[in-house]
């Protein structure tokens, strides 16, 4: 079965500082895609960024970039320069090509002043 | 271009009625999917629909729930007779074309159901 791992249920650093968010995946699929998502606490889901797994360079958007290491199935998240509106459960999901999304359990994330 | 709508927000039901949820996707987006989310957990998937079909709906309840995505109008997940183990934030999302594809997911803020 494919499943996703966050480890990580709650982290909280202080403003500025870098955080790093980790994921672990299993799968079978050679060709699929990953991704982050942020839950701020209105709800609302928000893509972060996407990872193609045939693409071996890491995905970057401004301050948050992947390091995806396909051979050990990890797809880990960075945030650098963490500012409080960074504060939201970040989710890791895996989805392959049946479509569905597979989800982690979440991380808390807190920014601190 | 107005993102995914879902409507109600929020909604109270007491248990043994019946809650409809509805979505609107994204202008051009034909493919809806519904996710539920529980206290302290991440979304599970229940429902794939495209315009007029289902195509998935491997993780929805065989009992009391359905959904629909009809030609005009928007998706609409349906929970019959609801019990309190209903009560969660139930998301629908909508894409260009199938999310396996790596096409993005634009998420709706939810809504959230509370069965007393």
């Amino acid at each position: 079965a494919q499943t996703v791992t966050q480890s990580q249920p709650e982290m909280s650093v202080q403003e500025a500082e870098t955080v790093t968010l980790s994921c672990t995946y299993d799968t079978s699929e050679n060709n699929y895609y990953l991704f982050w998502y942020k839950q701020p606490p209105s709800r609302q889901m928000i893509l972060v960024i996407r990872q193609e797994a045939y693409k071996q360079q890491n995905a970057t958007e401004n301050r948050f970039s992947v390091n995806f290491q396909k051979a050990a199935k990890s797809f880990s998240l960075k945030i650098s320069d963490s500012q409080l509106g960074d504060t939201a459960m970040y989710f890791c999901a895996f989805v392959d090509s049946n479509y569905q999304l597979i989800w982690g359990a979440g991380t808390k994330l807190i920014i601190k002043p | 271009n107005a993102g995914v709508m879902q409507n109600p927000r929020h909604l109270v039901r007491r248990r043994g009625q019946e809650a409809r949820l509805r979505c609107s996707p994204m202008k051009g987006h034909s493919h809806v999917y519904w996710y539920r989310q529980l206290p302290e957990e991440g979304l599970k998937f229940m429902v794939y629909l495209q315009k007029e079909n289902i195509i998935d709906e491997s993780g929805m309840p065989k009992e009391r729930f359905s959904a629909e995505f009809p030609k005009e109008g928007p998706s609409i997940l349906r929970i019959q007779q609801v019990v309190r183990g209903d009560s969660a934030a139930y998301f629908c999302a909508s894409s260009p074309k199938r999310a396996g594809t790596g096409g993005e997911l634009f998420f709706g803020e939810g809504s959230r159901l509370t069965v007393l």
